[in-house]
């Protein structure tokens, strides 16, 4: 099955500065990538996703690259604030019928912690 | 993403009790989740359903069981027979593609303890 790796575990970072959480999968037939922010005992929230057919996507503040060949993709967040901290969620997932059903498999998260 | 409900907010089993984890969405999404999120793990699924009446185990089913038996409702019951069932179990919901993923929104979650 799927197998996705999530670094650092932890992240500390300045306020104002930037912020990369790097993910790997396996498998090369993962063809949706959503990233997760979930803050202390709260829900899980998608913050951004990107498909195989694309190779960045922004938001904002928030970006995502998608490497095919290398099977990895990464978070970047720009100019962090306080309100960035939280524990990040990288996962993995083959669309459709054949690529059963939507399932995710997800990183171990990062814990951000951005710092004044 | 207020469609997505679940209770208790908080449960506490008793040695050889099974429980009942409640989930309920009102998006109108034919895709149910349910995944165990324990410290350093991040998200396992448990089982899974796309349509009503028809779901599938995901990584680490034992000892778990659900229904669905409408498309708003996906039952999660903890059994005796799972014997570490300390954890924070969250429920999601997409919409269900079949072609592309759709996006899975989250419940609020429980958090299941041991007395």
């Amino acid at each position: 099955g799927e197998n996705v790796e999530q670094h650092p575990s932890t992240l500390s970072v300045q306020e104002g500065d930037s912020a990369v959480i790097k993910c790997t999968y396996s498998d090369s037939a993962s063809n949706y990538f959503p990233w997760y922010k979930q803050e202390l005992g709260k829900r899980p929230q998608l913050i951004i996703d990107i498909r195989s057919n694309v190779g960045e996507k922004k938001d904002q503040r928030i970006a995502v690259t998608l490497n095919k060949t290398a099977k990895h993709f990464s978070l970047h967040i720009t100019e962090t604030q306080p309100e960035d901290s939280a524990v990040y969620f990288c996962a993995a997932s083959k669309g459709g019928i054949t690529g059963g059903g939507n399932k995710l498999t997800f990183g171990t998260g990062t814990q951000l912690k951005v710092e004044l | 993403d207020g469609g997505i409900t679940q209770s208790p907010k908080y449960l506490f089993r008793k040695e050889g009790q099974n429980v009942t984890l409640s989930c309920e969405q009102n998006l109108n999404h034919d895709a149910m989740y349910w995944y165990r999120q324990d410290p350093g793990q991040g998200l396992r699924l448990i089982y899974y359903s796309q349509i009503v009446n028809d779901f599938q185990k995901g990584d680490i089913a034992e000892g778990y069981s659900v229904s669905r038996e409408k498309k708003e409702s996906f039952p999660l019951t903890v059994t005796s027979a799972q014997k570490n069932p300390t954890a924070f179990y969250l429920c999601a919901s997409s919409a269900y593609g079949t072609r592309r993923n759709q996006p899975q929104h989250f419940g609020d979650g429980t958090r299941l303890s041991i007395l």
